[in-house]
Order: C-alpha cells, then structure tokens, then sequence
C-alpha cells in the first residue's frame, strides 16, 4: 500500500468538530505534519508534531499521534466554511529532509 | 515571515518549447528548496531537492535532462521544463527551508499552473 494514506472527503456541517485521519507506514517517521491547501493555491502549513509527543493542541487544532498504530489525526474544533480545503498530512524522517504526502482529504464545511 | 512566491502563476506554452519557473524565498535565506508536481486532485510528488550552489538531487523516475534545476543563491532556484509536452501539463510547486527557522519546516509558494498545447 502507499506510505502515507488518507481518507478522500469529510462532510461537517458548520460548527462541529471535523477529524482528519491519516496513516502510515515508515516507523522512523520523526516529523509529522499537517498542511492545507485552498483552491489553485500552494500549500499552507498548520501545525507538526514530533514522534515522541502524543498531543499537540494550537488554538482550534488538535493533533493526536499514536506511535504504536503509527495513526495521526488532526481534529480542528468548531469547524467554519473557511476551512474548507484540502488538506495533506505528510512525514519527514529529519530535519530538512525530504517530505511524503498522502493523498489528501478534502474537507466541505456545509452551513 | 516565511514567504515564498512563485513566477509565473499560470503558463500556457506550445509543445516543444521551454518554459522557466522561478521559486523566490522573499524574507529569508532557503538553503534548501523543493520541487513539487501535483496532479488534479492527486497529492503532491517530490521531483528533486535543490540546494544552493550545488546540483539538485532527483527523485527516481524523474528526468535531469527534462527538468533543469538551478539553485544560484540563497532566495532563488529555477525549474526549466525543457521541450515541453501536453503530458508535463501539471501543478508545479516550490517549498523552501527557513535555516533560521529550524530545518523541519517548509514553506510553499503558490505554484505555477503549466498547460501545454
């Protein structure tokens, strides 16, 4: 299978909470990440996490990562139709080394 | 900041033809940028890592000869797609790395749309 999977879509309806999921595979994984991408847009980087941390919390973003089921999740709470977009996560296995995508979620925020 | 831009945003270009991309790292020095080619509604595919003053590295499956990358200074790397056909039509983007800001983050221009004829 791929390195680094996603789930396709996600519906929420404005003001819940969304969950992103993603897994992969490579356990010497050390940086994980979460970027989103807007409509003809580049991509926009909204938080990481280190693999030795479980939680990392920014304002209405949470991110979850569990090592053992090597599974990362990015909740974002409160959900507005601005965050409709694409959104990736990726892993590193360095600093400044090179990055690997999954395929990408796209999120719809419905009124 | 972190900013990066990208010229041209949109390029329309004949088959067999040249066309340069240019990835601008504005506010800070990228000792290392990255090349990206993003399909529709596919993920992005790292083509080569690019670093100043040195030959950039490809991925497998990617043409040296085909995608021409020059890193000549600390805010600048081009990428040339040489003779261009309608099969390089994509979404190419550029990530660069903050070296004052820490090796791990990389931050994304906006991309250049190629549409070969």
């Amino acid at each position: 299978g791929e390195d680094v999977e996603q789930s396709l879509f996600l519906s929420v309806r404005e003001g819940d909470s969304s969950v992103i999921n993603c897994t992969y595979t490579d356990s010497s994984s050390t940086y994980l990440y979460w970027y989103k991408q807007e409509p003809g847009a580049g991509l926009q980087l909204l938080t990481y996490i280190f693999s030795n941390m479980d939680m990392k919390q920014d304002q209405r973003l949470t991110v979850l990562l569990n090592k053992k089921d090597k599974h990362l999740s990015l909740r974002i709470a409160d959900t507005q139709t601005g965050d409709s977009a694409i959104y990736f996560c990726a892993r590193g296995k360095a600093a400044g080394n090179k990055l690997t995508f999954g395929g990408g979620t796209r999120v719809l925020v419905k009124p | 900041g972190a900013v990066v831009s990208q010229h041209p945003s949109r390029v329309i270009c004949k088959s067999g033809t040249s066309v340069k991309i240019e990835c601008r790292s504005l506010d800070f020095q990228a000792t290392t940028m990255f090349w990206y080619r993003q399909f529709p509604k596919q993920s992005l595919m790292l083509m080569a890592t690019s670093n100043e003053g040195s030959k950039a590295t490809y991925e497998q499956g990617v043409e040296k000869d085909k995608f021409l990358i020059n890193h000549a200074s600390l805010t600048l790397s081009t990428l040339t797609v040489t003779s261009a056909h309608p099969e390089d039509s994509s979404f190419y983007i550029c990530s660069a790395q903050n070296r004052d800001r820490g090796l791990h983050e990389q931050f994304f221009g906006p991309g250049t749309r190629l549409t070969v004829l």
